[in-house]
């Protein structure tokens, strides 16, 4: 079936830094999405994505739908405590058959930020 | 909050049990989505609902069943349980198949021992 691959798996930053942690697909997707997990939460949306190419920032968080088709990356600036958390993106199929809506996730990137 | 409510939040059952959880989508949404959360198997699509009828389908086991009622909630029917079914099960919505900017509920943990 339908595979992201989210990298990196994990990542120990200090306070301050910028993080950047990216999604790839062996298939094209037409919508990118963003998603943060707080524990016991459920996903919360971040960025969602609809053009190839586009770039689009939600404060300090940037990301960009890739040339491909088959790829995006999210960007956080300047990162604070507050950003802990598991980060997953999520692609949509092409519209149409038994796939419409579907969300395939990749297996997410844990955060943590050390003040 | 999300506008997605999952009732329960937690669940501890036995194995061979059925449960059910409940999902109320968002003021305006239709189209209602299940996912399953496990560690090794990270979030997986169940099915998906579309003002009642079901529009997709994914890993989902034949001893799991769901549907969505004319007031357009859900309900997740988990059945025959096993260990392995122990995981988070979350619900989404969107106001239509198409739009993809579905927002999650909170989650229900099902335990299984």
């Amino acid at each position: 079936g339908q595979q992201l691959n989210q990298s990196p798996q994990s990542m120990f930053i200090q306070e301050g830094e910028d993080v950047s942690m990216n999604c790839t697909s062996s298939s094209i997707f037409n919508t990118w999405l963003w998603y943060k997990q707080d524990p016991g939460e459920g996903p919360v949306l971040l960025i969602a994505l609809y053009k190839a190419g586009e770039l689009t920032s939600n404060g300090r968080l940037t990301a960009q739908f890739g040339i491909t088709r088959k790829d995006s990356f999210l960007n956080i600036s300047a990162s604070i405590p507050s950003d802990v958390g598991i980060y997953f993106c999520a692609g949509r199929l092409n519209a149409g058959g038994t796939s419409y809506g579907k969300l395939t996730f990749g297996q997410g990137t844990i955060l943590t930020v050390h003040p | 909050d999300s506008g997605v409510t999952q009732t329960p939040k937690h669940l501890i059952t036995a194995t061979g049990q059925r449960v059910t959880l409940r999902c109320s989508p968002r003021s305006g949404d239709l189209s209602v989505y299940w996912y399953q959360q496990s560690l090794d198997q990270g979030l997986q699509f169940l099915i998906q609902y579309y003002n009642g009828e079901e529009r997709a389908k994914g890993n989902i086991l034949e001893r799991f069943s769901a549907q969505q009622f004319p007031d357009l909630h859900s309900e997740l029917n988990l059945s025959s349980l096993e260990l392995g079914d122990s995981a988070l099960y979350f619900c989404a919505s969107s106001v239509s198949p198409e739009n993809t900017e579905a927002f999650f509920g909170q989650g229900t943990r099902l335990t299984v021992v």
